[in-house]
């Protein structure tokens, strides 16, 4: 119930291409669902967030779809340049509901080639 | 922009020594987290704290473990015997409210031989 199933677990992009990460969750007390940007040696960085009140959120080359019916959303990555190689997690919580711990997916290794 | 630090960056340990690990909150968060993320897996909670007291913690947060907030500034984990299995990044987090996002430090590696 309280885990995320993130996938693919790797994914290679052509420069220029698009990149599509998807998620799914069971617990629907989950209210936050945060995308997080992690590069070698680094700590993970918020890339984008969405709640569930809407279904689309666009930030620059960063979007996230929500299918709140399905228990899914995905990170898509417009225009992939070498520089957004790294690894993405997805990752819910309930603030609402009282326990804000980020529970994360397993990762996607994003290889954007030039 | 304000962030995150955590410090050692690589702590070296033998099996059953005592570490800590410290963090240093952005200036105006109350509430602090601790993740760690063995190589190549997932990042999992570890534990929270709020107000002074440890608001949630998770099976993984044992009696080997503790936190506190000595100073009113720094964050620090504990480890009090350590185990091979506890070689991982540790992450500490931190943010304003609920509404908030989590700020990531940079993490320390922990390596126990």
């Amino acid at each position: 119930q309280q885990q995320v199933k993130q996938s693919p677990q790797s994914l290679i992009v052509q420069k220029g291409g698009i990149s599509i990460i998807n998620c799914a969750y069971e617990n629907t007390a989950f209210d936050y669902f945060p995308w997080y940007q992690q590069f070698p040696g680094k700590g993970p960085a918020l890339l984008i967030a969405i709640r569930p009140d809407v279904s689309e959120k666009k930030e620059g080359r960063f979007t996230i779809s929500f299918n709140k019916s399905a228990k899914q959303f995905s990170l898509h990555i417009m225009d992939s340049q070498p520089g957004d190689s790294a690894t993405y997690f997805c990752a819910a919580s309930m603030a609402q509901g009282g326990s804000e711990k980020l529970v994360f997916g397993k990762g996607t290794k994003l290889t954007v080639n030039p | 922009e304000p962030e995150v630090t955590q410090t050692p960056s690589h702590q070296v340990t033998q099996m059953g020594q005592e570490v800590i690990l410290r963090c240093v909150p952005i200036s105006n968060h109350l509430y602090f987290y601790w993740y760690r993320q063995i190589l190549g897996q997932k990042v999992e909670f570890l534990v929270s704290f709020y107000n002074n007291e440890i608001s949630e913690k998770s099976e993984i947060f044992d009696d080997q473990f503790s936190v506190e907030r000595p100073d009113g500034s720094n964050f620090t984990l504990k480890i009090r015997s350590t185990k091979l299995e506890d070689s991982a990044m540790y992450f500490c987090a931190t943010f304003r409210d609920p509404t908030d996002t989590q700020y990531f430090g940079p993490g320390t590696r922990l390596t126990v031989l």
